[in-house]
């Protein structure tokens, strides 16, 4: 069955413009997740969605980056005016149940952010 | 501090050898601990799930010791698509399954 997708794979971005990351999360999951992971590192959250709602975006380094899930299905990461500590790569993950519940999250492959 | 601390290896072990990873948290109130596996600039896959009871899944054990706030994974019978780094997951506080991840700790099997 369809994971989680993401796009573009790969992004190369001068500094100063701005990027938009989409997730395409599994079908009827209703929690969305996402987490940025440098090198060498373990991936840090940046915010969460459940449906449409989004509950926390206390990862959200700046107030550079913006997330939005409308429709409760897709969602967009969009950093603006880049820096060079974005690059990193960007992953979204989805889980069945939101609140109260233990469920497994599932990642996308990853979005690889890299600002010249 | 960082919320979940793990040796990052690596761990380089011969085929058929038994190795253990071991990994620290920091909030006691913690729900749900899990280890993720992830390979060379792949996305983490869930691994297994931690309960308190310990669990085993084939080759792959884990146990939780909440009163130390220490979880670890021990891998029997290593073999070499075992090779990859290995992430502790620690999470699921009161509101929603928000997980903090370890750095990972980086296993190589050798022939």
């Amino acid at each position: 069955g369809a994971g989680v997708s993401q796009s573009p794979r790969y992004k190369v971005a001068k500094r100063g413009q701005d990027v938009a990351l989409r997730c395409d999360p599994i079908s009827g999951h209703v929690s969305l997740f996402w987490y940025q992971q440098a090198l060498g590192q373990g991936p840090e959250f940046l915010t969460y969605f459940q449906n449409e709602a989004q509950l926390d975006k206390s990862g959200l380094p700046s107030d550079r980056f913006f997330a939005e899930r409308p429709e409760g299905s897709v969602s967009t990461l969009k950093i603006q005016r880049t820096q060079q500590e974005d690059s990193a790569v960007y992953l979204c993950a989805s889980s069945l149940i939101g609140a109260g519940t233990y469920n497994e999250q599932f990642f996308g492959p990853g979005t690889r952010l890299t600002v010249l | 501090r960082k919320e979940v601390e793990q040796d990052p290896g690596p761990f380089n072990v011969p085929e058929g050898a038994t190795v253990a990873f071991n990994c620290t948290y920091s909030n006691s109130a913690s729900q749900s601990f899990f280890w993720y596996r992830q390979d060379c600039r792949k996305e983490p896959k869930l691994l297994m799930s931690v309960y308190s009871s310990g669990n085993e899944d084939g080759r792959f054990t884990a146990q939780l010791n909440r009163a130390s706030q220490y979880i670890s994974l021990l891998i029997r019978d290593s073999k070499l698509s075992d090779s990859a780094t290995y992430l502790c997951v620690v999470g699921g506080l009161y509101n929603f399954n928000k997980f903090y991840f370890g750095s990972g700790t980086k296993l190589n099997v050798k022939p």
